[in-house]
């Protein structure tokens, strides 16, 4: 079964820094990543989906990047702002089992003014 | 759009009793997930639907459990009878395709007594 592990599960930067979450693998025969944020009480948000075939995406201040064969993606945020504090999940879909999704347990990002 | 849409957002019910939770997906979309979210187990999948038809339903905890999917406007995820242990948040998300991004709604605050 895919394991999915979010490194750090907290972390708390000064408001305009750069910063890197991580999120690890197990199974590298992946079909595509996805990072989604959650706001405290709310669904989770979309932010970016890499294709297996990608190596990254950007949109905005965001950056994700994907290593298959180290299992291994990265979302890197520029600038940060207080309302980037939420928590930040990444999400798998491996080959061969539909469109089924593992989750990792996230990384809680507060960002302080 | 309305993004998807989940009803109720909070259910508060006495154990043993019948719950039904509603989900409407993005239209156009043709794949539907209904996932729990605990502190303890983080996001888990229950099952999912392909153009209706549930695909894998591997996820749903017990025969306690059901989903359907009458047409691709409408999903229910019905608990029967409830316990306190299914007390949750449970999301519904939908996508276009395999390979497309998941949009989730809001969630149901489920609690049970």
């Amino acid at each position: 079964k895919q394991e999915v592990t979010q490194i750090p599960a907290a972390l708390s930067v000064p408001e305009g820094e750069n910063l890197v979450l991580n999120c690890s693998f197990t199974d590298s025969a992946i079909y595509n990543l996805q990072w989604f944020r959650q706001d405290p009480g709310k669904g989770l948000t979309s932010l970016l989906l890499i294709q297996s075939s990608q190596r990254e995406q950007t949109s905005g201040r965001l950056n994700a990047s994907l290593d298959k064969s180290s299992g291994r993606s990265t979302l890197y945020i520029a600038a940060s702002q207080p309302g980037d504090s939420a928590t930040y999940l990444c999400a798998v879909k491996i080959m061969n089992t539909g469109n089924q999704f593992y989750f990792g347990t996230g990384t809680s990002l507060t960002v302080i003014p | 759009d309305a993004g998807v849409i989940q009803s109720p957002r909070h259910e508060v019910t006495e154990m043993g009793q019948e719950v039904t939770l509603r989900c409407k997906p993005i239209s156009g979309h043709n794949s539907l997930f209904w996932y729990r979210q605990t502190m303890m187990r983080g996001l888990e999948l229950l099952i999912y639907f392909n153009n209706n038809v549930p695909i894998d339903d591997s996820g749903m905890p017990e025969d306690r459990f059901s989903a359907k999917m009458p047409n691709a406007s409408f999903s229910t995820l019905k608990i029967q009878p409830s316990e306190p242990r299914d007390s949750a948040v449970y999301f519904c998300a939908s996508s276009f395709a395999d390979r497309g991004k998941q949009f989730f709604g809001p969630g149901t605050r489920l609690t049970v007594l």
